[in-house]
């Protein structure tokens, strides 16, 4: 299957900093990028949707000011939690996809001390 | 209601049984049924993919989706104690948005 990687793979920071987290598409090119956040024992909840060079699309009660997302090329989207607090530490998951079929990438474990 | 109900188990088998997974959903519009495979913090991973209607069988694992009753069914033969995951059942209407089920916790005793 196609594989996708996430850097990095685990992050701790300090309240109030920003965080970027980075998707990859390494053995295809990926028209849409998903991304999303999992709590512990929840399952996954998508965040936004971002298709190369146009804007994210956000799912209803995610704040697009504060998890920018940017789709500059077909195998790279970055996911950047601005001024990140202790409720935003989660798990950040992405995917991408050229067909039918969201391939995940391993995921990024977010902390907020 | 939830678009997608899922059991969360935990689902307790000997090595070697036959386990089932299964999801019902309420929108009719779904037209794409997945089902994933999730180890502790990492990410899905796709196992079985199926469109519309039917049964599809890959190795040890058969999928089946009866859209008449919005049901779909995970089987895994022979399971393993590798086997034991979480499992999540994902489905999307022609826009391709993954909803997904709350994940079933499978562990397969040796």
């Amino acid at each position: 299957g196609a594989v996708v990687s996430q850097h990095p793979s685990r992050v701790i920071c300090k309240s109030g900093t920003s965080v970027k987290i980075e998707c990859r598409s390494l053995d295809f090119q990926a028209t849409t990028m998903f991304w999303y956040r999992q709590f512990p024992k929840q399952s996954l909840m998508l965040m936004a949707t971002s298709n190369e060079g146009s804007k994210a699309t956000y799912e209803q009660g995610v704040e697009k000011d504060k998890f920018l997302i940017n789709h500059a090329s077909l195998t790279l989207s970055t996911l950047t939690v601005t001024s990140a607090h202790p409720e935003d530490s989660s798990f950040y998951i992405c995917s991408a996809t050229n067909t039918d079929t969201q391939y995940f990438g391993p995921g990024t474990r977010l902390t907020v001390l | 209601q939830k678009e997608v109900e899922q059991d969360p188990g935990p689902l307790s088998v000997p090595e070697g049984a036959i386990v089932s997974l299964n999801c019902t959903y309420s929108n009719s519009a779904f037209q794409y049924f997945m089902w994933y495979r999730q180890y502790s913090r990492k990410g899905p991973e796709l196992l079985m993919y199926t469109y519309s209607s039917g049964n599809k069988e890959d190795g040890r694992f058969t999928a089946q989706v009866d859209k008449s009753s919005k049901y779909i069914s995970l089987f895994i033969r022979d399971s393993q104690p590798s086997d034991s995951a979480t499992y999540l059942c994902a489905m999307s209407d022609s826009s391709y948005k993954l909803i997904f089920g709350s994940g079933t916790r499978l562990l397969v005793r040796p």
